[in-house]
């Protein structure tokens, strides 16, 4: 079966910093998306992440805040810009894999501190 | 708008006894109806999904959703619950109609099977 990898798997980090976080799948994916998991919370969906092109953000989300790149099929990282301590949370990358449409398979998550 | 309800932060049962975790969802055409499950310290694993066809659908380790349109209902089920089955349980729900793949979570139900 499919690898899901995200690195880091957690970091604590300071206010005012940002934060670049990939996610590397081992085989070719259709698609790969960005969620948010705040602390007790359930899933938000950032956004969806094209190769390509600029991502589709949801509601909520804006590019400046949460800049996401997809060079290629297999990658995509996504940074938290100017972070504060709201954005604390487990950040997950979700892919679709050929031939398993509509079924999102999650990579490990990194958990996120900000001080 | 599309959205789904979890009525239950916690459902506690006896290993060996059935177990049923609630899902009703609100949606303006045809759902795309999905379960996942989050163990502890890991990621979110997908467990089945509903997209057209039989209204039981049946998932990894031995779970089953019955899809009741009428009641716009997905439960979650499972004949003999094991203690290894407590976990965070997430019904998700979207509408492919809006050519999106955006996945729209529950709140969660935290499953705890008592030995």
């Amino acid at each position: 079966s499919a690898v899901i990898s995200q690195k880091p798997s957690r970091d604590i980090c300071q206010r005012g910093t940002s934060l670049t976080i990939q996610c590397q799948v081992d085989s070719q994916v259709t698609m790969m998306f960005w969620y948010r998991q705040q602390p007790g919370q359930s899933l938000t969906l950032i956004a969806t992440a094209n190769q390509g092109s600029e991502a589709t953000y949801e509601s909520g989300f804006v590019i400046d805040k949460f800049p996401i790149s997809r060079p290629n099929l297999t990658f995509s990282t996504l940074t938290v810009s100017n972070m504060s301590p709201e954005d604390s949370s487990i950040y997950l990358c979700s892919v679709e894999f050929q031939g398993r449409s509509y079924e999102q398979y999650f990579g490990p998550g990194t958990r996120l501190t900000v001080t | 708008a599309q959205s789904v309800a979890q009525p239950e932060d916690q459902v506690n049962v006896a290993e060996g006894n059935p177990l049923t975790v609630k899902c009703t969802y609100s949606v303006s055409g045809n759902p795309y109806l999905f379960w996942y499950v989050q163990y502890p310290n890991r990621g979110l694993q997908f467990l089945l999904k509903y997209i057209t066809g039989d209204n039981l659908v049946k998932g990894s380790y031995g779970f089953e959703a019955e899809f009741n349109k009428s009641q716009t209902s997905f439960h979650l089920k499972k004949p003999s619950a094991l203690v290894s089955d407590s976990a965070l349980y997430f019904c998700a729900v979207f509408l492919l109609d809006t050519g999106r793949r955006a996945l729209t979570f529950g709140s969660g139900t935290r499953l705890q099977v008592q030995p």
